[in-house]
């Protein structure tokens, strides 16, 4: 089976400093690994993937996601975080080898303090 | 959000009422999904569906129903038989193009029993 945790269920960051939000996986085979956001009310947006190559993934508004095969990990990472980054962050898994669905992490809180 | 439209974006229930809940996209994707949120728990699948016609059981399916009798529409009916319904719900699709295609997310509806 597939799993995804996401051990922080919150995250404080001042602004002007760098973020990371952790997620780490289990699959039976090769992981489709994903990033979305969610600001209140709204739906999940995609940030980012990772289906294979190299294992710093580039994404929108500035973030990026390191894939560590030996720590079954996908950090989302920022340089520089900004207020407006504020929200919950959802770490995803697709694995072929389960089915055509993708699991869920129960998400992380960011706050980014002015 | 993408091409997915979700209505309404609040609806109240009374115990015992069946309500269905909207979800139409434009993307032309073949597959849709159907989430449910909870605070603290992720999302969690409650059908997802591949091609028109049809459609296949999540993780927490009990309590709901849901038809694709064509590819822009996949309407959420929650029965009376769900025992605890307030919560976020969030329709997504995804292109069967390619198996490492991400979904789009809807902005979701909020239903709140009375």
């Amino acid at each position: 089976a597939q799993s995804v945790a996401q051990p922080e269920d919150q995250v404080n960051v001042a602004e002007g400093n760098p973020l990371t939000v952790k997620c780490t996986y289990s699959v039976s085979g090769n992981p489709y690994l994903f990033w979305y956001v969610q600001y209140p009310n709204r739906g999940l947006q995609f940030l980012l993937k990772y289906i294979t190559g190299d294992n710093l993934v580039k994404g929108s508004y500035g973030f990026e996601a390191e894939f560590n095969k030996s720590q079954t990990s996908f950090h989302l990472k920022k340089p520089s975080a900004l207020v407006s980054d504020s929200a919950l962050y959802f770490c995803a898994v697709r694995d072929l080898n389960y089915g055509q669905n993708f699991v869920f992490g129960p998400g992380t809180r960011l706050s980014v303090l002015p | 959000d993408g091409g997915i439209t979700q209505s309404p974006k609040y609806l109240f229930r009374k115990e015992g009422q069946n309500v269905t809940l909207s979800c139409e996209q434009n993307l032309n994707h073949d597959a849709m999904y159907w989430y449910r949120q909870d605070p603290g728990q992720g999302l969690r699948l409650i059908y997802y569906s591949q091609i028109v016609n049809d459609f296949q059981k999540g993780d927490i399916a009990e309590g709901y129903s849901v038809s694709r009798e064509k590819k822009e529409s996949f309407p959420l009916t929650v029965t009376s038989a769900q025992k605890n319904p307030t919560a976020f719900y969030l329709c997504a699709s995804k292109s069967s193009g390619s198996s490492y295609n991400e979904q789009f997310f809807g902005p979701g509806t909020r239903l709140t029993v009375l």
